[in-house]
């Protein structure tokens, strides 16, 4: 049973369109986290947030922004997708002092 | 920058045999350390985490880290072919993850 959601599953969007990926948790954890993966490939931290109204940038460089307006809520927009976004998009929480994160299930983004 | 080092792989391993998995990190002053399994299309799932020297055992997987050596290994015991995963190694809480060490069992 997912306790982090993320919203949709798949998404199929022309370039210049802009997005938003849903993620979601019902544990009441302080710490939220996107990442970008490729198949095969490294995960890729590209923001996180401690908190309420509190965001950062990780360290790949991202066109995307996220908000942190509620605790369990953290969505990620693309202002205008392109080709180049095409990517699985990862959702993560995790407690403040706890034992490591709990993943969504993703977003798998297309960009035609 | 923080660096956590792991053998891409594939480790290929006979089914019931055990399977070790090695990664290094660069940050002395680390004090957190997971271990996530990776299916192939799946999410992350977390599978052990540890914070002091030593072992810690949780079923047929066994964690041991050694801080001064700066390197935290995964032993799975008794490997089945369900253990076929992408293992990914992550250090402290902000998100360093290696870049994860592909395990094929061979039944």
């Amino acid at each position: 049973e997912a306790d982090i959601y993320q919203t949709p599953r798949y998404l199929v969007i022309g370039t210049g369109k802009k997005i938003t990926l849903e993620c979601s948790q019902t544990m009441g954890h302080d710490k939220m986290y996107w990442y970008q993966q490729d198949p095969g490939m490294e995960l890729h931290l590209i923001h996180y947030s401690y908190g309420v109204n509190s965001t950062e940038k990780g360290d790949l460089s991202s066109e995307s922004t996220v908000s942190r307006i509620r605790t369990e809520h953290f969505p990620l927009t693309l202002e205008s997708a392109r080709p180049s976004h095409t990517s699985q998009y990862l959702c993560a929480s995790s407690e403040s002092g706890g034992d490591g994160y709990t993943f969504g299930s993703g977003t798998r983004l297309t960009v035609v | 920058q923080k660096e956590v080092e792991q053998n891409s792989g594939p480790l290929s391993v006979p089914e019931g045999a055990i399977a070790s998995l090695n990664c290094t990190y660069s940050d002395r002053v680390s004090q957190s350390f997971f271990w996530y399994r990776q299916y192939s299309g799946k999410s992350p799932e977390l599978i052990m985490s540890i914070y002091s020297n030593g072992d810690k055992e949780d079923g047929r997987f066994t964690a041991q880290l050694n801080k001064a050596s700066q390197y935290v290994s995964l032993l799975i015991r008794d490997s089945q072919p369900s253990d076929s995963a992408t293992y990914l190694c992550a250090v402290d809480d902000k998100i360093i993850f290696g870049k994860g060490t592909r395990l094929h069992i061979l039944p």
